[in-house]
């Protein structure tokens, strides 16, 4: 079985933190994604990463910066959190098929 | 510009009846469609799958249809058990890329 895990379920933040979520597969997987997902919108891109080092950005990267020094990790940074930040955030990760597997997400509230 | 769409935010079925949740798209490049189902403070499941050379494909209660002519799939779930509640996201990928293209998602309510 895939297993996605990342690092917090909950998360409480002040504006202008810098914060990380961290996300960890467990199936060699070459492909990695972060997410967020509000009410009505649906899943949105974030970043994307196909390879150890590289990534690329999605829909909505603006405020975010990720990083992928190992193949199984993959991190996303908010530089300076904003309210408009507070969200659920998704980790996936997929190798050759379309099938994306993700992680249980993290609930963060920036106040 | 919402290139897959779920036109209904809710739906709500009563326990055994079938659930029909729809899916629209327009990119026709699309080659491949995902059902994903997602609970309240978890992550999206994958549920079945299916590839535009299909018009159909079946697991266990779960059935996908696919019109290509429309550009529209379904997913019916027969029958509809409780458990079956929840947020139910349709997604679309064009061959050789890695990304998908979600859906707002439909919120599917099995009544007792």
């Amino acid at each position: 079985d895939v297993k996605v895990t990342q690092s917090s379920r909950y998360l409480v933040k002040r504006t202008g933190e810098k914060v990380f979520l961290e996300c960890v597969q467990d199936m060699d997987h070459e492909n990695m994604f972060w997410y967020r997902q509000d009410p009505g919108l649906g899943l949105r891109l974030i970043y994307f990463s196909y390879d150890v080092k590289m990534k690329e950005k999605g829909d909505i990267p603006e405020g975010y910066s990720v990083s992928r020094e190992k193949k199984e990790r993959f991190s996303l940074i908010l530089e300076s959190a904003s309210t408009n930040q507070t969200s659920m955030y998704l980790c996936a990760s997929s190798s050759g098929g379309r099938t994306q597997y993700f992680g249980p997400g993290t609930r963060l509230l920036v106040l | 510009d919402q290139q897959v769409k779920q036109n209904s935010p809710s739906l709500s079925v009563q326990e055994g009846r079938i659930s029909i949740l729809n899916c629209d798209y327009t990119n026709s490049m699309f080659d491949y469609f995902l059902w994903y189902k997602k609970y309240p403070a978890e992550g999206p499941t994958f549920l079945i799958s299916i590839s535009s050379i299909k018009d159909k494909n079946e697991d266990g209660r779960f059935t996908v249809f696919l019109n290509k002519s429309a550009k529209h799939l379904s997913l019916h779930i027969v029958p509809s058990q409780p458990g079956d509640s929840a947020v139910y996201f349709c997604a679309a990928s064009v061959y050789s890329n890695y990304q998908l293209i979600w859906g707002a998602g439909t919120k599917l309510i099995i009544k007792p």
